[in-house]
């Protein structure tokens, strides 16, 4: 099975400055997906952002992006002017493009924002 | 639109009770739909996936059960709580894309005493 790891148990970031989530997964595959799922506290698990491996073009969504290296296995998650609302448990996932149906959740980092 | 529900919210129960979670799917039709168990301050652990009716795959040995009796109807079952049981449990849905993400259900919270 694949392995999905957060280094990162917890992290800081002051308000409106930028901080950078690692991630690394371990695959043979070369056809996956990778997503960032943020878990506030209420728990509701919820899209951040996706990336195909086939995209050489790291993806954005509004102040988050990645940093997607294929070669390294590196998937990184970018937070820029970090907002209260920012404030939750982050998970990095990884789903084969070929065999199965399961998503592969890392342990996540819980990212607190410090006004 | 899609929505997924999941109740009980909260659930306290005895060592040795039975256990049925439900998670029920609207506005789509033959989802993917997964069981997941999350612990106090660790990731996703997947417990069950279904392709359909019917249709269960385990990910790892336990206590407990799945069943899909309805196309968007999913229930994790246990005969015999443990104390190993408590945690977090969340009910997932998707297309079975794999460019599709999964949502996510609101969650389950199981305390066995």
């Amino acid at each position: 099975a694949q392995t999905v790891t957060q280094s990162q148990p917890e992290m800081s970031v002051q308000e409106a400055e930028t901080v950078t989530l690692s991630c690394t997964y371990d695959t043979s595959e070369s056809d996956y997906y990778l997503f960032w799922y943020k878990q506030p506290p209420s728990r509701q698990m919820i899209l951040v952002i996706r990336q195909e491996a086939y995209k050489q073009q790291n993806a954005t969504e509004n102040r988050f992006s990645v940093n997607f290296q294929k070669a390294a296995k590196s998937f990184s998650l970018k937070i820029s002017d970090s907002q209260l609302g920012d404030a939750a448990m982050y998970f990095c996932a990884y789903r084969s493009g070929n065999t199965g149906n399961q998503f592969y959740f890392g342990t996540g980092t819980s990212l607190t924002v410090i006004p | 639109s899609q929505t997924i529900h999941q109740w009980p919210a909260t659930l306290v129960q005895p060592v040795g009770s039975p256990l049925s979670l439900e998670c029920t799917v609207e506005g789509t039709s033959n989802p993917n739909l997964y069981w997941y168990r999350q612990a106090a301050g660790r990731g996703l652990q997947l417990l069950f996936y279904s392709v359909g009716i019917g249709q269960i795959s385990s990910e790892v040995p336990q206590n407990l059960s799945a069943s899909r009796p309805q196309d968007r109807q999913f229930i994790l079952s246990s005969k015999k709580l443990l104390l190993s049981d408590s945690g977090f449990y969340l009910c997932a849905w998707d297309q079975g894309r794999r460019t599709n993400e999964q949502f996510f259900g609101p969650g389950t919270r199981l305390t066995v005493l």
